[in-house]
């Protein structure tokens, strides 16, 4: 399978830990994406990396996460002294810089569900 | 960031056309408008985008309006693996995508 892969799928965590997320992106893409996605809600952008370069960042990030994505490839985002508030679906997303399909095709990962208790 | 409004829920029946609406009264004349769709348990997935004229691809069918403040997602003949979440969303400059609530749509056998 070629596609967005995302790990751990499901995390359980108690509040004031530290967890990691790891995205393997489409290999040609150059753009990352990190979206958060609580119940019933459509997914929150929190930032995206072009290369190795982070180019934006929501407010959503408060300074407990950070995101990295070293060499260009995969990305990790770290969530720490984790709150129950934090509880939801971290989803990771690829794009080429010149799609071909046209401006903002992403492609999207399975998630990684997070549960702080 | 951009808005764009749909309504909550729709439901309908297999084997018959759906259309998803979408008001999108800020556009300007840059903004595409993309849909996609969630099913359970998944990421979202690319559905179509346009700009101005109406678009074809296998999955579906986006008819713009005249005055690109509206559009409508068509789904051909639905099946029940079309029951989704789905979201237009309105691209101003930078690949970044905004997601609103969509519209959850149910087809019933």
């Amino acid at each position: 399978d070629t596609g967005v892969s995302q790990n751990p799928r499901h995390k359980i965590t108690k509040r004031g830990q530290n967890v990691t997320f790891r995205c393997d992106p489409i290999s040609e893409h150059n753009r990352l994406y990190w979206y958060r996605q609580t119940l019933g809600q459509g997914p929150e952008f929190l930032t995206y990396f072009q290369n190795e370069a982070q180019l934006e960042k929501s407010r959503l990030l408060s300074d407990r996460f950070s995101a990295e994505r070293p060499k260009g490839s995969f990305s990790t985002l770290e969530i720490q002294r984790t709150e129950q508030g934090d509880s939801a679906m971290y989803l990771c997303a690829s794009s080429p810089t010149r799609p071909v399909t046209g401006v903002g095709e992403l492609f999207f990962g399975e998630g990684s569900r997070l549960t702080v208790l | 960031d951009a808005k764009t409004t749909q309504p909550n829920s729709m439901e309908s029946n297999e084997e018959e056309p759906v259309h998803l609406p979408c008001n999108h009264s800020t556009i300007s004349g840059t903004d595409y408008i993309h849909w996609y769709r969630q099913l359970p348990s998944q990421g979202p997935e690319y559905v179509i985008h346009g700009l101005t004229s109406n678009v074809n691809n296998r999955m579906a069918s986006l008819a713009i309006a005249e005055d690109r403040k509206s559009s409508t997602l068509i789904l051909h003949r639905a099946t029940l693996r079309d029951a989704a979440v789905y979201y237009c969303i309105q691209i101003q400059g930078a690949q970044k995508l905004v997601f609103g609530q969509g519209t959850r749509l149910t087809i019933n056998p």
